[in-house]
Order: structure tokens, then C-alpha cells, then sequence
């Protein structure tokens, strides 16, 4: 059963345009979230992260929300550029337990901004 | 400072045949993790371990082994490999279990074919 699910596969912004990416998980005991970025034949590398206390987390052009009751979080892009084409991959964790720690990814959703 | 690295960038193996991948990081991080990267299955823990000396099962742990002698180096191996092990493996590394700054930074990635 998967925790972290990432709906659309796939998504196409314009450049300039806002970029949302989704996601939604089962697991209520999930209290930390995170957003990587993966370009081709590199490994992921981190974008940014939002803790359950806090609802909206802000860097730059990234913008991660997280909607508990939902169990949802959302990655905003403003604006998208070119260089954001990427696939993105949601993660989430919980700091206790015996798997402490341990990210559980969503199958990711690949994003493409056109000029 | 090279981050998490890992040897060798490609290899193609024979069914049966074993292999080790290294994985080693410069960050002195306490906890490292090994994924694999199927397409559309996004990124799925294989093992991971909290310290040195030490190693646990992730999710899909079967057909793989681990070690994790000296801090800096996580080696995973093949001891008779099949196609169904045909995958992008990604180490990964972080600093800190159990805090909210459970950012894991991940290598460039091995990519393994098993004919």
C-alpha cells in the first residue's frame, strides 16, 4: 500500500507560469516532509522541507504548503523557468518508531516548463 | 568536500554473478541509506544503518547485503544477481536521525543491468 502517492505523472507549465506539484499520504504519524529535485542520470537532490507544526514553508521561487487535515502537501513554483524541468519527488518521515527517520518517497511527477 | 560518491557509475552483470557498490561520504554522517530507482516506482529503501557497524532492512532488502565497516563507507552487494535486479542504485547519507533535519544527500547513482 503506498504512503506517499504523487498523482500525475507528468505536468507541462509555460515558463513564467505558476508550477504545482501534489501530493497526499495515508500515514497520519508522518510528521516531516520533504521535496526532491532529480534531474536525468543524477541523484536527487534536496529542494526544501516543511515540519507538521508549520502549514506553509517559503524559499525563494519554492513554496511548500501542507494541509494535515488533508493529509496533502503541494509544491508552488513561481515563477517556473526552464531549468526547473526536473522530475520532483515528495518524501515524508516520521522521527520515532523503529524506522525513524527513514524517507518514504512518492513515484515522483516529472515537470516540464517551456519557453 | 565530494559529498557521496559512489563506485562504479555502471556495470552489466551476468545472472549469478555478484557484485559490491561502494558508496562513500566526506560529510561525516552517521546514517546512510541504499535505494533503487525502478521506473515508475520512484525511489525504494533496500538497507540502511544508523552507525557504523551496524545495518537494517529497508523495504525491499531481499537479494541484498550490507555492510558498514568504517563510518565513511556503506557497501552493498550482489551475491547472485538476477534481471529482476536490473535498477538505478542511489546512496544517500544524512546527519541527523532523529530531528526534524532528516536531509538525506544522495550520490550520482549506479546504473546496473543483469542480462
Amino acid at each position: 500500500d503506498q504512503q506517499v502517492k504523487q498523482n500525475s505523472p507528468s505536468l507541462s507549465v509555460q515558463e513564467g507560469r505558476i508550477s504545482i506539484l501534489n501530493c497526499d499520504y495515508t500515514n497520519s504519524m508522518f510528521d516531516y516532509f520533504l521535496w526532491y529535485k532529480k534531474y536525468p542520470a543524477e541523484g536527487p537532490t534536496f529542494l526544501i522541507s516543511i515540519s507538521s507544526i508549520k502549514d506553509k514553508n517559503e524559499d525563494g521561487r519554492f513554496t511548500v504548503f501542507l494541509n494535515k487535515s488533508a493529509k496533502h502537501l503541494s509544491l508552488h513554483i513561481v515563477p517556473s523557468q526552464p531549468g526547473d524541468s526536473a522530475v520532483y519527488f515528495c518524501a515524508a518521515s516520521m522521527n520515532y518508531g523503529g524506522s525513524q527517520g527513514n524517507l518514504i518517497f512518492g513515484k515522483g511527477t516529472k515537470l516540464s516548463v517551456k519557453p | 568536500n565530494a559529498g557521496v560518491t559512489q563506485t562504479p557509475k555502471f556495470r552489466v552483470l551476468k545472472t549469478g554473478q555478484s557484485m559490491t557498490l561502494l558508496c562513500a561520504q566526506d560529510m561525516n554522517h552517521e546514517y546512510m541509506y541504499w535505494y533503487r530507482q525502478d521506473p515508475g516506482m520512484g525511489l525504494r529503501l533496500i538497507h540502511y544503518s544508523v552507525g557504523e557497524g551496524t545495518t537494517a532492512k529497508g523495504e525491499v532488502p531481499d537479494g541484498y547485503n550490507v555492510s558498514r565497516l568504517k563510518k565513511q563507507n556503506f557497501l552493498l552487494g550482489l551475491e547472485s544477481a538476477a534481471p529482476s535486479q536490473t535498477s538505478v542504485y542511489f546512496c544517500a547519507s544524512s546527519y541527523h536521525l532523529r530531528s526534524s533535519y532528516n536531509e538525506q544527500f544522495f550520490g550520482p547513482g549506479t546504473r546496473l543491468t543483469v542480462l
